[in-house]
């Protein structure tokens, strides 16, 4: 069976501080998609990121910069200089690509407090 | 273009009575999954449909929770009757096929009191 943990449930920061969001994943495919989604306070699921299991290459969006490394199933989350606008609860997700369908099954969240 | 859409954004209701949230898809989507959240569980998958086919719903809790897909560009969720450990907030999510990105509408808070 599948699983994901967020180990961090609270994180805070002073603004302009880095911050890394952690992410490891159980899963006995080989092939399986991970994503992350940040739900700001309004209460909505913003998608942030894909990634399939072939790719392990780094990815960076801006302030925003994903580490996928497959030896330690992890797939963290690192936001530079962070701003108050960053506040918000994140989410690390998988789906097995065996599934008939996209199922994702859902970390616990982390939710980041970026104080000015 | 426009997200996904539910409605209502808020509810209240109170125990026994029937509750129904309904979803438009992204349009062009084949994909329609309802979730729900909840502070003791976090986001869990009901049901989602394919090409408004039910696939899967083994993650519907019990009897009292229905879903149906009438056209592509439309859900519903009942609950019937409704019971205070329903409160939860749940969102539908559209992807174009089965296997690409979700993305999620704002979500549905309802209390049943």
């Amino acid at each position: 069976a599948q699983k994901v943990t967020q180990a961090q449930t609270e994180i805070s920061v002073v603004e302009k501080e880095d911050v890394t969001l952690d992410c490891v994943y159980e899963t006995r495919d080989t092939t399986y998609y991970l994503f992350w989604y940040k739900q700001p306070p309004s209460g909505e699921l913003v998608f942030l990121i894909r990634r399939n299991s072939f790719d392990e290459q780094n990815e960076i969006s801006g302030r925003y910069s994903w580490n996928f490394q497959k030896s330690t199933s992890s797939f963290n989350f690192t936001i530079t200089a962070s701003q108050v606008v960053d506040s918000a609860v994140y989410f690390c997700a998988l789906s097995e690509f065996g599934n008939a369908g996209n199922m994702l099954t859902f970390g616990g969240g982390t939710r980041l407090m970026v104080k000015p | 273009d426009a997200g996904v859409i539910q409605s209502p954004r808020h509810e209240v209701t109170e125990m026994g009575q029937e509750v129904t949230l309904r979803c438009k898809p992204i349009s062009g989507h084949n994909s329609l999954f309802w979730y729900r959240q909840t502070m003791m569980r976090g986001l869990e998958l009901l049901i989602y449909f394919n090409n408004n086919v039910p696939i899967d719903d083994s993650g519907m809790p019990e009897d009292r929770f229905s879903a149906k897909m009438p056209n592509a560009s439309f859900s519903t969720l009942k609950i019937q009757p409704s019971e205070p450990r329903d409160s939860a907030v749940y969102f539908c999510a559209s992807s174009l096929t089965s296997k690409e990105t979700q993305y999620f509408g704002p979500g549905t808070r309802l209390l049943v009191l």
